[in-house]
């Protein structure tokens, strides 16, 4: 069974940019969250999508959006980029049920903006 | 202030010796998972314990879950290089959304040969 692909691993993007970054669920996994990791703040959730709609959505200003398509793929997009926004973005997939809240981690994307 | 508070926040053996990390909370967890994470790399599940007062074991690997369900710990045993990374705990809090699922800060643990 195929793991949780993220795409691109790598970024690079100047200040005031936007960018939009891809994730690919395991197959039959509803859930995909984002998190933002940084050495100072560790792993931040950013949103949940479940089933196409925003299930969750973390403490982040609303440069950060995110979709979820019909196949489970989601997408996130930061507008406006500022430096404070390299990070490495992780995405996890999961069953998103009460019963099942296990995470399987994308290798994530490595942000940096200069 | 992170909702899984962990200790410590690094550690540094030698290969062979013990060591435990703890990961505590004011909330209670249904279930908390453990994971590790590499550089560069997203976190790979471990384990899930569930039931208070759970032990569970994954080869030198040991995990208990707290009987009042806000607390746990992962104990390893003789300690290999191998073993190095970033361990995090998680758990969605049982009042929370169970798709909100948040992370401790991390202990990094490096195991020097």
């Amino acid at each position: 069974k195929a793991g949780v692909t993220q795409t691109p691993r790598y970024l690079i993007k100047t200040r005031g940019q936007q960018v939009t970054l891809s994730c690919s669920p395991i197959s039959g996994h509803r859930s995909v969250s984002w998190y933002q990791q940084t050495p100072g703040q560790g792993l931040q959730f950013l949103f949940e999508y479940f089933s196409e709609t925003q299930r969750n959505k973390g403490n982040f200003p609303g440069r950060f959006s995110g979709r979820q398509f019909s196949n489970s793929r989601s997408e996130m997009n930061v507008s406006t980029l500022e430096l404070g926004d390299s990070a490495l973005y992780l995405c996890a997939s999961s069953p998103g049920t009460q019963m099942n809240t296990e995470a399987f981690f994308g290798q994530g994307t490595r942000l940096t903006v200069v | 202030t992170q909702l899984l508070e962990q200790s410590p926040q690094f550690l540094s053996i030698q290969e062979g010796e013990n060591l435990t990390v703890y990961c505590n909370s004011s909330s209670v967890f249904s279930s908390l998972q453990w994971y590790r994470q590499e550089p560069g790399e997203g976190p790979v599940l471990l384990v899930t314990v569930v039931t208070g007062g759970e032990v569970k074991k994954l080869k030198r690997l040991t995990f208990q879950f707290g009987d009042a369900r806000k607390d746990s710990s992962l104990h390893i045993t003789a300690a290999q290089p191998g073993d190095t990374g970033l361990y995090l705990c998680a758990g969605v809090p049982s009042t929370d959304s169970w798709g909100k699922l948040q992370f401790g800060a991390g202990t990094q643990v490096v195991v020097t040969p």
